[in-house]
């Protein structure tokens, strides 16, 4: 099946630092993946679509210059969180959808997830 | 009014109990419907779909009624490795746009003990 990997798994730093966290799609081509945030008990929240070769759409109030998307091939995106702070702490999850699943109604695959835990 | 709700729970059963999960949503536009797994800290994973003919996998069976925006989820002969939380999730297309998002429950948990 598919197969989305994501990377890296665990992230602790120091407040004010930049992390880039990697998504990938290892056995397929993805036109678009998705970016979301998961707070403790919480849902998954949507923070941005990212389209390759094109500019991420963000959801509202997520702040595009905080949280950059580069989605540079069918296979890679990325996001940065650029000067962490403390709030930011939390679990980011990508996924992906396959090149010929374009019609939405297909359910997308997602990676195992990023904590991220900024001091 | 949230997209999907559901009831957080949580659900404690011993093993071998059915039990069912109830969600609803708001957006009649909404498109396609699945139910996710998550375990603690870990990424959701499909479940599987939901399909308005109802359609069972196993020991869950999933139910669409499209006329009342209501999905469920039945897990019959309860497992420990069910022990987990359901998340209720919907598809829908933006508007002019071709493809769908996702939005999701908050989720339900069950604990299913010896």
């Amino acid at each position: 099946g598919a197969v989305v990997s994501q990377h890296p798994s665990r992230v602790i730093c120091k407040s004010g630092t930049s992390v880039k966290i990697e998504c990938r799609s290892l056995d397929f081509q993805a036109t678009t993946m998705f970016w979301y945030r998961q707070f403790p008990k919480k849902s998954l929240m949507l923070m941005a679509t990212s389209n390759e070769g094109s500019k991420a759409t963000y959801e509202q109030g997520v702040e595009k210059d905080k949280f950059l998307i580069n989605h540079a091939s069918l296979t890679l995106s990325t996001l940065t969180v650029t000067s962490a702070h403390p709030e930011d702490s939390s679990f980011y999850i990508c996924s992906a959808i396959a090149l010929r699943q374009t019609s939405g109604n297909q359910p997308q695959h997602f990676g195992d997830g990023t904590r991220l835990s900024i001091l | 009014r949230k997209e999907v709700e559901q009831d957080p729970g949580p659900f404690n059963v011993p093993e071998g109990a059915t039990v069912a999960f109830n969600c609803t949503y708001s957006n009649s536009a909404s498109q396609s419907f699945f139910w996710y797994r998550q375990d603690c800290r870990k990424e959701p994973k499909l479940l599987m779909s939901v399909y308005s003919s109802g359609n069972e996998d196993g020991r869950f069976t999933a139910q669409l009624n499209r006329a009342s925006q209501y999905i469920s989820l039945l897990i019959r002969d309860s497992k420990l490795s069910d022990s987990a939380t359901y998340l209720c999730v919907v598809n829908r297309r933006g508007r002019g746009s071709t493809l769908g998002r996702l939005y999701f429950g908050r989720g339900t948990q069950l604990t299913v003990w010896p």
